[in-house]
């Protein structure tokens, strides 16, 4: 198993830029979330989804959309890039509806915006 | 929101040393998570234990919900225990996949 797959890795972008980062679970689990993790700040949750079609926003959402369409996937979309949004992201998935022992992460993306 | 406290914010150990790392919480928890993220920023997951006490090999984790802290010990260090353990809570009524993260305890094992 793949776990949780997350593309690209590293990616620079220029203010005013859009991009999405890819994330893809093949454990079939139904909740997924997105985080960026700043420098001192720990992980701070974007968006998350409970399931395939619903979607909800986390403590820091603004600049940033979701959709999830598949059990698989869930896509995380800057929509005009600002350097307030240079950070690791992560994308992380479980099978339980609280998180729990099969919580697992991606790798992340290190995105930079300039 | 619910805040997480973790302490130290360091800590730096001779290989073989014991620790313990604490984790604070200001409100009722229904899941605490704690996690490993290595030199090379991979988020391992170490325990779920949002009450009780869990063992893994030479770390264990007890949480005390009633009082609002868990505890992660690590014995016999080793250098490859090195990177930052964090905890993360949800919250009754919180919807699945909303953790918390506190802001982490950054360990170095040193020779």
């Amino acid at each position: 198993n793949a776990g949780v797959t997350q593309t690209p890795k590293f990616q620079v972008l220029k203010t005013g830029q859009s991009m999405t980062l890819q994330c893809a679970q093949d454990m079939n689990h139904e909740y997924m979330s997105w985080y960026r993790q700043d420098p001192g700040m720990g992980l701070r949750l974007i968006h998350y989804s409970v399931g395939a079609g619903i979607t909800d926003q986390g403590e820091v959402p603004n600049g940033y959309n979701v959709s999830r369409s598949t059990t698989e996937d869930f896509p995380l979309r800057l929509l005009s890039a600002a350097p307030s949004q240079t950070s690791v992201y992560f994308c992380a998935s479980s099978y339980t509806g609280f998180g729990g022992e099969g919580y697992t992460f991606g790798s992340g993306t290190r995105l930079t915006v300039v | 929101g619910i805040q997480v406290e973790q302490s130290p914010p360091d800590l730096i150990l001779q290989e073989g040393a014991n620790s313990t790392l604490r984790c604070n919480f200001s409100d009722s928890v229904n899941n605490l998570q704690w996690f490993h993220q290595n030199p090379w920023g991979q988020l391992i997951n170490l325990f779920y234990i949002p009450s009780g006490t869990k063992q893994n090999g030479r770390l264990s984790a007890t949480t005390v919900a009633t009082e609002r802290y868990s505890l992660l010990y690590i014995s016999s260090s080793q250098t490859t225990d090195s990177g930052v353990y964090f905890c993360a809570v949800g919250i009754p009524g919180g919807t699945a996949s909303k953790l918390t993260f506190g802001t982490g305890t950054r360990l170095q094992v040193t020779l």
